[in-house]
């Protein structure tokens, strides 16, 4: 079985600043890990994915997260935050090996301000 | 462009009611998922479908049906026995369901109102 944490359903961050989102994960074997985005009243975006490969991982606009299997964490990070960024963004594990279904964390949603 | 279509965006349902969701993907996926997203509870997977003319329920497929009868589509209907069925609905679609490519392509979303 595997779980997802998303400490913080609200994070705000002024423009410019770091973004920090953090997911903890718990899983009975190596898992693989996404963040997604979601933009108001719109689907899910791929933003990133770790699949057992570089534990650094780089995504699009910016944003990249780390795999660290001691912490368990996958927490999600972008050095410069821009308006655009404000969202919800989606930790979701999934167990490697054979059909896993993907569990999804609660959500957090990020507020940029100018 | 490549991608997920749902249809409706916004749907209204009266007590009682059957309703059916659209989703057809252009992706050539294989997996088809639909999840129902409620505020502050992340989304949760109501069925999914490997392979065409096949589907298995997820972990909240009471008062839901479905159909795989192409590999484009896979409507989702909304029926009566669904106590709770205002929420969001997305549809998705993955390459594969086990390997690495197993990240999920979302279509738009239906919000489905019972009114």
């Amino acid at each position: 079985a595997q779980s997802v944490t998303q400490l913080g359903s609200h994070v705000s961050v002024s423009e410019g600043a770091l973004v920090l989102l953090r997911c903890n994960y718990s899983s009975s074997v190596p898992p693989y890990l996404f963040w997604y985005v979601q933009y108001p009243n719109q689907g899910l975006q791929l933003l990133l994915k770790y699949t057992s490969a570089a534990t650094l991982v780089k995504g699009i606009n910016g944003f990249e997260a780390e795999f660290k299997k001691s912490e368990t964490s996958f927490h999600l990070t972008k050095p410069s935050a821009h308006m655009s960024d404000a969202a919800e963004y989606f930790c979701a594990v999934r167990l490697s090996g054979g059909y896993q279904k993907v569990t999804f964390g609660t959500g957090t949603k990020l507020q940029v301000i100018p | 462009d490549g991608g997920i279509t749902q249809s409706p965006k916004y749907l209204f349902r009266k007590e009682g009611q059957n309703v059916t969701l659209s989703c057809e993907q252009n992706l050539n996926h294989d997996a088809m998922y639909w999840y129902r997203q409620d505020p502050g509870q992340g989304l949760r997977l109501i069925y999914y479908s490997q392979i065409v003319n096949d589907f298995q329920k997820g972990d909240i497929a009471e008062g839901y049906s479905v159909s795989r009868e192409k590999k484009e589509s896979f409507p989702l209907t909304v029926t009566s026995a669904q106590k709770n069925p205002t929420a969001f609905y997305l549809c998705a679609s993955s390459i594969e369901m086990t390997g690495r490519r197993t990240e999920a392509f979302f279509g738009q979303g239906t919000r489905l109102t019972v009114v």
